[in-house]
């Protein structure tokens, strides 16, 4: 079956340069939410967006946007990049806004030096 | 993690039962899940309760809810060592979209 794909898999970045991280749900889902996972923490919810809507905010720091498209994917946009930044982000979707399961992707490592 | 907790650590012997506990804090949580994260890779989606469930079964995971005392647990039977892996407990509320992680069981099946 179909996942959710996440592009790229790894970056690295270096301080304050911008970074773009592209989420590709599962077809027919219409609902995706990112997640960032530092170094041995838990994730912790960014945003969600469904029907291209933004429907719930995290902890996501100003410095970063998102948007969802048309075609249901997903971009986030992190700017003036912080080594704190350095984690693990994950996308995932589902079928309708707050449906009890969401499909992770494989998550984009981002590595800020 | 601060609204869900979890023990760290965990280790069993293969062929053995696991039971890894989870508590959390929010009485209004309306889904309870477990996801398993294995070294490296992305979070996969073992099983869910909803809040007005006290057991559910699939397979060799068994899910336990203690409404009253916010407790949740996850039993796996005859654990194998592709098992191990770092088990999160999360929590969704009806009408919010997000999904709040425990701290994550680092669970280590030992052959």
């Amino acid at each position: 079956a179909a996942g959710v794909i996440q592009s790229p898999r790894h970056l690295i970045k270096e301080k304050r340069e911008t970074a773009t991280l592209k989420c590709y749900p599962i077809p027919r889902h219409d609902t995706v939410y990112w997640y960032q996972q530092g170094p041995g923490q838990d994730p912790q919810f960014l945003i969600s967006f469904y029907e291209k809507m933004q429907s719930d905010k995290g902890s996501i720091p100003d410095r970063f946007s998102a948007q969802q498209f048309s075609d249901y994917h997903s971009e986030l946009n992190m700017s003036s990049l912080e080594l704190g930044d350095s984690a693990l982000y994950f996308c995932a979707s589902s079928y309708q806004a707050g449906a009890r399961e969401q499909y992770f992707g494989p998550g984009t490592r981002l590595t800020v030096t | 993690g601060e609204d869900v907790e979890q023990s760290l650590f965990l280790s069993v012997r293969e062929g053995d039962s696991s039971v890894i506990n989870c508590t959390y804090t929010d009485s209004s949580s309306t889904y309870l899940y477990w996801y398993k994260q294995e070294p490296g890779a992305g979070l996969q989606l073992l099983t869910y309760i909803f809040s007005n469930m006290d057991m559910k079964q699939d397979q060799r995971l068994t899910v336990l809810l203690n409404k009253k005392d916010k407790h949740l647990s996850l039993r796996i039977a005859d654990t194998q060592t592709g098992d191990s892996a770092i088990y999160f407990c999360a929590e969704s509320i009806q009408g919010y979209q997000k999904v709040t992680f425990g701290t994550g069981t680092k669970l280590q099946v030992i052959p």
